[in-house]
């Protein structure tokens, strides 16, 4: 079945530093989400991508879908304490439902 | 307003106990799942619902059963709970169909946190 693999398992940061996490889907994908879950928390939407190469900002993040539609990454630039959480990617194939990536749990030391 | 509410938030109950967790959406979706994240945070699907009709059913102990009774709830039911149950159970729900994306945006409830003892 599909595989979403996500790295690094954790990241740790001083805060002002950049931060990015990769994920990876054994088969190619429809589309693919992030998701953010705050510690204690549950997850929340951040965006979705859809097209080839494509790539979406949102204020310091920066999302990209790639070209063979199979990998995707999100860059958080100037990490501040309010980006601490668990960032997961799922992926969906056509006619399947979201597969969720392990997560990156990521911590800013302030 | 609530769009996924789930209860109990916490529950701690004996192993071989029976157990519940009640979930509604007032989001008017089609589709509501379960999902199990456990203590390394894997979010794993458990079960999946659309219009009231079984669609996944992941690799879970029959002693899970979920419950539908309209497509706006989605309780689970646990029978002869175990150690192994602990986890933190989150209620979804998203929609099936839609035109504006991200239409299949999945909203999750803010958990039930199991502990089994």
């Amino acid at each position: 079945g599909q595989q979403v693999m996500q790295i690094p398992q954790y990241q740790h940061v001083q805060e002002g530093e950049d931060f990015t996490t990769y994920c990876n889907s054994s088969t190619t994908l429809s589309n693919i989400q992030w998701y953010k879950q705050r510690p204690g928390g549950h997850p929340v939407f951040l965006i979705q991508l859809v097209k080839s190469g494509e790539v979406k900002k949102q204020k310091r993040l920066t999302f990209q879908f790639g070209e063979a539609k199979k990998n995707s990454s999100l860059h958080i630039t100037a990490t501040q304490t309010t980006d601490v959480g668990t960032y997961f990617c799922a992926g969906k194939a056509d006619g399947q439902n979201f597969v969720f990536g392990p997560g990156t749990r990521l911590s800013v030391l302030p | 307003d609530t769009a996924v509410s789930q209860t109990p938030k916490y529950l701690v109950t004996q192993m071989g106990n029976d157990k519940s967790i009640k979930c509604e959406q007032n989001l008017g979706h089609d589709t509501m799942y379960w999902y199990k994240q456990d203590s390394k945070k894997f979010l794993k699907i458990m079960f999946s619902y659309n219009n009231k009709e079984l669609i996944i059913n992941e690799t879970v102990p029959n002693r899970f059963s979920p419950k539908s009774p309209d497509k706006a709830h989605l309780n689970l039911h646990i029978n002869s709970l175990e150690l192994g149950d602990s986890a933190v159970y989150f209620c979804a729900s998203s929609q099936v169909f839609g035109t504006d994306p991200p239409w299949d945006t999945i909203y999750f409830g803010e958990g039930s946190w199991l502990t089994v003892v």
